[in-house]
């Protein structure tokens, strides 16, 4: 069965601190990892997959299949980063997807 | 701009009351899925559906049954509500197998009290 761990509940960082959120997963097949956000009084919405290797919002992720880890990064964080985050898995082209529990991130001023 | 709709952003029922929560998504999505929130457990997966009349069940199913008669519209249904279903319920929806797997769209959910 899959499975994505994120095992910070709640994370604190001050502004401009370098941020880390951590997600690891179990899975045999070939997973497809996602960071999805809510933001308050928002939708959930996806931040960013790891197929596009990209930034978003200067935020990065990578794949790391030896360690089965998908760890959240950002070189300084903002305030507008405060958000809930959400680490996210599927089999690929499968459109279900399996989410961990979350971590509630604040930025302090 | 993808609009998933829940008509209802907040219910209080009773236990025992059969309970009907509607989404409705405008973009010609294949894929429908509902979730519930809970703090602590994350999102998961209660039922789900690829098609037209297509339902599958999701990790959580018991309790719970859906509907999907027309693309647009997937409802889930709580045929007696119980104190233990009180959440956060989430529906979203996705393009299907075209090249965009993985993007959900969500809701803006609808939180459902059982007294």
């Amino acid at each position: 069965a899959q499975r994505v761990t994120q095992p910070e509940k709640l994370l604190s960082v001050f502004k401009g601190a370098p941020v880390e959120l951590k997600c690891n997963y179990s899975y045999s097949g070939s997973p497809e990892l996602f960071w999805y956000v809510q933001y308050s009084r928002q939708r959930l919405q996806l931040l960013l997959r790891h197929i596009s290797r990209e930034s978003i919002k200067g935020f990065t992720a990578d794949l790391n299949k030896g360690e089965t880890s998908f760890h959240l990064k950002k070189p300084f964080a903002q305030e507008e980063d405060s958000a809930m985050y959400y680490c996210a898995l599927s089999n690929f082209g499968n459109e279900k997807l399996t989410f961990g529990t979350g971590t509630r991130l604040t930025i302090i001023p | 701009d993808v609009k998933v709709t829940q008509s209802s952003r907040y219910l209080v029922k009773r236990t025992g009351e059969k309970v009907f929560l509607e989404c409705v998504q405008d973009m010609d999505h294949e894929n429908m899925f509902w979730y519930r929130q809970d703090p602590g457990l994350g999102l998961r997966l209660i039922y789900f559906s690829y098609d037209v009349k297509m339902k599958e069940k999701g990790d959580i199913p018991e309790g719970y049954s859906v509907s999907r008669e027309k693309k647009e519209r997937f409802s889930l249904i709580l045929e007696s509500a119980s104190t233990n279903q009180t959440s956060m319920y989430l529906c979203a929806s996705s393009q299907g197998d075209r090249g965009l797997t993985g993007e959900l769209f969500f809701g803006e959910g609808s939180r459902l009290t059982v007294l």
